[in-house]
């Protein structure tokens, strides 16, 4: 099992729906969350943290996190054809009190017009 | 300018060539960080150096290894490069305050490709 798992999709939404991305973790201890975008051919850029249980938005954004499931998900609501990009999990694994970034595989999301 | 500066790239090089990639920034952020990514796998990572005499090793270090000239610089080579490092390299930094990574500020990538 990975540690940290996404599927790779496509994953294919019409213009204006609700696209819904979703991230496994097995590390039951992880505390931080990261959600990355990554236009084609550019580097990843932070869209939304979260550290606690419960949903976080910021705009169009929201952010999920369901600690005893393990399980974060992002949502895009109003989808637009230029959030067409993949995004990418991240959760912090600490050893001793150094934490590093694990990333899941990335989800390519397509909003068509 | 860019924060953070790749160099090269782009660069095409045979297997057991020696090859650097030099990454800077202005940020004025202590912490670096090398990552790869290949299709399917996401990004992990190389290594990391949380000052200039701070460095360790990430998830997959072996056949790399780096050098912090400085605070701003941070330098990833491959000693004999082999096909199955032809990848995307990102540099990083970041400036989080505590123990956690923060939010990551990559560079444009340099493409790497060993024939």
């Amino acid at each position: 099992q990975k540690e940290v798992e996404q599927n790779s999709g496509p994953l294919s939404v019409p213009e204006g729906a609700i696209a819904s991305l979703n991230c496994t973790y097995s590390d039951r201890v992880s505390q931080s969350f990261f959600w990355y975008r990554q236009y084609s051919g550019k580097s990843p850029e932070l869209i939304m943290s979260i550290y606690s249980n419960g949903d976080k938005e910021d705009g169009r954004f929201t952010a999920q996190l369901n600690k005893a499931s393990q399980y974060v998900s992002l949502l895009i609501r109003d989808s637009q054809p230029s959030d067409s990009a993949t995004y990418l999990c991240a959760v912090e694994r600490y050893s001793g009190n150094t934490g590093k970034l694990i990333f899941g595989q990335g989800t390519t999301l397509q909003v068509k017009p | 300018d860019a924060d953070v500066t790749q160099t090269p790239r782009n660069r095409i090089t045979k297997t057991g060539k020696r090859i650097m990639l030099e990454c800077s920034q202005t940020k004025g952020h202590d912490r670096m960080y090398w990552y790869r990514q290949d299709p399917g796998l996401g990004l992990r990572l190389i290594y990391y150096s949380f000052d200039v005499k701070d460095i360790n090793k990430g998830e997959i270090s072996d056949g790399y290894s780096v050098s912090r000239q400085a605070q701003a610089k941070f330098s990833l080579s491959l000693e004999s490069a082999i096909p199955n490092q032809t990848a995307l390299y990102f540099c990083a930094t970041s400036d989080p305050g505590d123990g956690g990574t923060g939010e990551l500020f990559f560079g444009e990538g340099s493409r790497l490709t060993v024939l």
